[in-house]
């Protein structure tokens, strides 16, 4: 099956540091990239949507200025928390979808982030 | 607005059947996903259904009713290592998934 890799899957910064999350799909080309937020005990927060080549599409309330989305291949998508604040912290998970098949999602693992 | 409705939590004994419900109200409609949950992981396939009727796949069978806006998640002979949250998701008009709050489940021996 299709799968989808994150890097790192767990990180800690300071307060008002940077931090990059990398997607990657590792065996089929992803038009399309979704970055979710998962806080402790609640469901997937669908933070935005980007396609290969073009500007992310956030979902009301995520800041873009913030959430730099970057999916400038097929295969990569990046996301990068911008002065990171300790309410950020939280399990980001990316999922893949191949254009040929729009019905499925391919999840990657997840990405722990801790903001001290 | 779009909406998708399971309970919070249930408890089932090791062993036994549980079913997990799911109403939902999406603009359009291009499939129903369940997935599954282990605290600390990310969410894991395990079916879809587009056409109305019952889907098996071992332990896991899942069912669709497009016209009542329904559907449930079967599992049998629950194991512990079932316990996790399970997660409704619908794939809208526009291919975006809407999710569930998700459901979480807890096995007891």
């Amino acid at each position: 099956g299709a799968v989808v890799s994150q890097h790192p899957s767990r990180v800690i910064c300071k307060s008002g540091t940077s931090v990059k999350i990398e997607c990657r799909s590792l065996d089929f080309q992803a038009t399309t990239m979704f970055w979710y937020r998962q806080f402790p005990k609640q469901s997937l927060m669908l933070m935005a949507t980007s396609n290969e080549g073009s500007k992310a599409t956030y979902e009301q309330g995520v800041e873009k200025d913030k959430f730099l989305i970057n999916h400038a291949s097929l295969t990569l998508s990046t996301l990068t928390v911008t002065s990171a604040h300790p309410e950020d912290s939280s399990f980001y998970i990316c999922s893949a979808r191949d254009l040929a098949e729009p019905y499925e999602q391919y999840f990657g693992p997840g990405t722990r982030l801790t903001v001290t | 607005g779009q909406n998708i409705d399971q309970p919070t939590e249930m408890t089932a004994t090791e062993g036994a059947i549980v079913q997990i419900n799911c109403t939902y109200q999406t603009s359009g409609f291009n499939g129903l996903f369940w997935y599954q949950q282990h605290a600390g992981e990310a969410p894991t396939f395990l079916s879809y259904n587009v056409l109305d009727g019952l889907e098996e796949k071992g332990r896991f069978s899942s069912f669709l009713s497009r016209s009542k806006g329904y559907s449930y998640l079967l599992l049998k002979e629950l194991q512990m290592k079932d316990s996790a949250s399970y997660l409704c998701a619908v794939l809208d008009s526009n291919y975006q998934l809407i999710w569930g709050a998700g459901t979480k489940l807890i096995i007891k021996p």
